[in-house]
């Protein structure tokens, strides 16, 4: 089975500036789709950004990009201009392009951002 | 908001008991996957439920079963509770092509169940 590691359990950054969260995945497959997902305290788990494995270019949001390194299987978050409204726990995710219906996350990151 | 609701919002139930949770999907959305999110962890995948019948299954035991209707809502029914089930319990919509793989997931807000 696919694992995915988020290293960090807690991260924080100043109002403004920069943050990056890392996240790594384990798979013998070539081809398949990585996601990041934020979980306010409210819970709603939100999709904050996609990326397809057969894509070289790294995905961007707004504020939110990632920087894809498929042969090092590694896949972190980077969030711009941070804003209070960030804070939340930021999961990685990750799902086999074939047939398979399952997401794997991974344990988490909290982000603090703090005025 | 992701157009996906779950009820109850909160749950307590007693150790043994049964406990039926409900999910609406987003419009336009054909498939249902349950998540079980423990305390401080990721989202662990329970089951996928694709035109009425379950299409995935991850690492839980029989007394986790679920259903989905014509009009792709659906229920998790969990029989004989345990304690190590309290947990928030998620709803996550799709769409998926016939034969093809799931696409992005949205999520329901979510039913928290505690179990004494």
């Amino acid at each position: 089975a696919q694992t995915v590691t988020q290293s960090q359990p807690e991260m924080s950054v100043q109002e403004a500036e920069t943050v990056t969260l890392s996240c790594t995945y384990d798979t013998s497959e070539s081809d398949y789709y990585l996601f990041w997902y934020k979980q306010p305290p409210s819970r709603q788990m939100i999709l904050v950004i996609r990326q397809e494995a057969y894509k070289q270019q790294n995905a961007t949001e707004n504020r939110f990009s990632v920087n894809f390194q498929k042969a090092a299987k590694s896949f972190s978050l980077k969030i711009s201009d941070s804003q209070l409204g960030d804070a939340a726990m930021y999961f990685c995710a990750y799902r086999s392009a074939g047939t398979g219906n399952q997401f794997y996350f991974g344990t988490g990151t909290s982000l603090t951002v703090i005025p | 908001e992701t157009g996906v609701t779950q009820s109850p919002t909160h749950l307590i139930k007693t150790r043994g008991q049964q406990v039926t949770l409900r999910c609406s999907s987003q419009s336009g959305h054909n498939t249902v996957s349950w998540y079980q999110q423990a305390l401080g962890q990721g989202p662990q995948f329970i089951f996928q439920y694709y035109r009425e019948e379950e299409n995935g299954r991850g690492n839980f035991p029989p007394r986790f079963s679920g259903l989905q209707f014509p009009n792709y809502s659906s229920e998790l029914n969990v029989n004989a509770l345990e304690l190590d089930d309290s947990a928030l319990y998620l709803c996550a919509s799709s769409t998926r092509l016939a034969g093809g793989p799931t696409d992005t997931q949205y999520f329901g807000p979510g039913t928290r169940l505690t179990v004494l």
